[in-house]
């Protein structure tokens, strides 16, 4: 069955702690995106990549970083900079940039 | 002036009714556009993509309107299941860095 995986569903994190939400596609899509969705709020791009190996700043980049070494795969790091993480995070993928979305089922990020 | 706006609502109407919602977006050299359903805490799945000369799927009508720069989504005969936050997806322009841009979404609600 093709589809997006998001791991895990619920991850808290310390105050100065930096965790790494997964995200794993077998859709063979080029591109993928981490957005963020606060209560009441529309979807904010964090990240994306078009292609592996490569990847762009998106409109909330600042305290996350990701990597894009396999096509599969595009984790998100929370870092300990990012002040207010938390969000609902959701991953994203699409054969290419005008394509539509195939979302992963979210991780819900608190702060302990 | 927001690149994709919607109305929030909450639209509340009776089962049965007929409902309609308008995005509106603000770059003339989007082109592509779609309609996403979105349940409380879980990922938005797509409801329809919107082509040129209108298109409808069952009881859900989509079109698009480029001189005025909106797309529409109209449900006939809304039923309770209906009930959700439906998100309006834009890309942002021409090029490979036109990425999707979400609406904030309009919450409908389907009484008895």
């Amino acid at each position: 069955d093709g589809g997006i995986t998001q791991s895990p569903k619920y991850l808290f994190r310390k105050e100065g702690q930096n965790v790494t939400l997964s995200c794993e596609q077998n859709l063979n899509h080029d591109a993928m995106y981490w957005y963020r969705q606060d209560p009441g709020q529309g979807l904010r791009l964090i990240y994306y990549s078009q292609i592996v190996n490569d990847f762009q700043k998106g409109d909330i980049a600042e305290g996350y970083s990701v990597s894009r070494e396999k096509k599969e795969s595009f984790p998100l790091t929370v870092t300990s900079a990012q002040k207010n993480p938390t969000a609902f995070y959701l991953c994203a993928s699409s054969a290419g940039w005008k394509e539509k979305l195939f979302f992963g089922s979210g991780t819900q990020l608190s702060v302990l | 002036r927001k690149e994709v706006e919607q109305d929030p609502g909450p639209f509340n109407v009776p089962e049965g009714a007929t409902v309609a919602f308008n995005c509106t977006y603000s770059n003339s050299a989007s082109q592509s556009f779609f309609w996403y359903r979105q349940d409380c805490r879980k990922e938005p799945k797509l409801l329809m993509s919107v082509y040129s000369s209108g298109n409808e799927d069952g009881r859900f009508t989509a079109q698009l309107n480029r001189a005025s720069q909106y797309i529409s989504l109209l449900i006939r005969d809304s039923k309770l299941s209906d009930s959700a936050t439906y998100l309006c997806v834009v890309n942002g322009g021409s090029g490979n860095t036109g990425k999707l841009i979400f609406g904030q979404g309009t919450t409908l609600q389907v009484k008895p």
